[in-house]
């Protein structure tokens, strides 16, 4: 049983450029999961999928990020015209199920470094 | 306001001792469920265990418990007989029922001393 997978580990890129990360979640889990983590802080929700529909966005998804899951299986998250705010650790986590029991399982994540 | 207060930013604790790491939430809904997470330097998050709000016996997992204090809206995770390896962040994290995402506190930093 494999775990959540995210690539790459760590990107660097100027600012003003787009990138993209991909998620492989736990092939039988149907959620997958979204979160920034800065420097001393905990992760922060970004938005979420049940198989390909996107359910919830947070405030903090700008209209520069966007998420996709288009066959309910891996996701992207494309961040464009980057900026110095965000630098960040990105963090990809699936579940099974909707219960308030059900933890999330997440990957190593993507650090992403903007220069 | 905070939904979860970890006030422990660093812990230090000698190997082979047990350590508790605090926890309170902030929620008015019956139904949540209470998770910690572990964090080694590497940064993958490690889920270690949980606990529902309508849970009567507290959580165990190996060595981690959750002491549960529902009154007191507290959820501290205790490590017993700490090894080297423990040393990481450790994040509290809580789900409300029927709002799917995790909210995390800022996390405690462990030391395990040799």
């Amino acid at each position: 049983d494999t775990g959540v997978s995210q690539n790459p580990r760590h990107k660097i890129t100027k600012r003003g450029q787009n990138v993209t990360f991909r998620c492989d979640p736990i092939s039988e889990h149907n959620r997958l999961y979204w979160y920034r983590q800065t420097l001393g802080q905990g992760p922060e929700f970004l938005t979420y999928f049940q198989n390909e529909a996107q359910l919830e966005k947070s405030r903090l998804l700008s209209d520069r990020f966007s998420a996709e899951r288009p066959k309910g299986s891996f996701s992207t998250l494309e961040i464009q015209r980057t900026e110095q705010g965000d630098s960040a650790m990105y963090l990809c986590a699936s579940s099974m199920g909707q219960g308030v029991n059900q933890p999330q399982h997440f990957g190593d994540g993507t650090r992403l470094s903007i220069l | 306001a905070q939904k979860i207060t970890q006030t422990q930013p660093g812990m230090f604790v000698q190997e082979k001792e047990a350590v508790t790491l605090d926890c309170t939430y902030d929620t008015s809904d019956p139904s949540y469920g209470l998770f910690w997470y572990k964090q080694p330097s590497s940064g993958e998050m490690i889920f270690l265990i949980y606990q529902g709000s309508y849970d009567q016996q507290n959580a165990t997992e190996g060595r981690y418990s959750l002491n549960f204090q529902k009154a007191r809206k507290s959820a501290n995770l205790v490590i017993s007989a700490s090894q080297l390896g423990d040393s990481a962040m450790y994040f509290c994290a809580m789900r409300e029922g029927g709002n799917t995402p995790l909210v995390f506190g800022k996390g405690t930093r462990l030391s395990v001393i040799a």
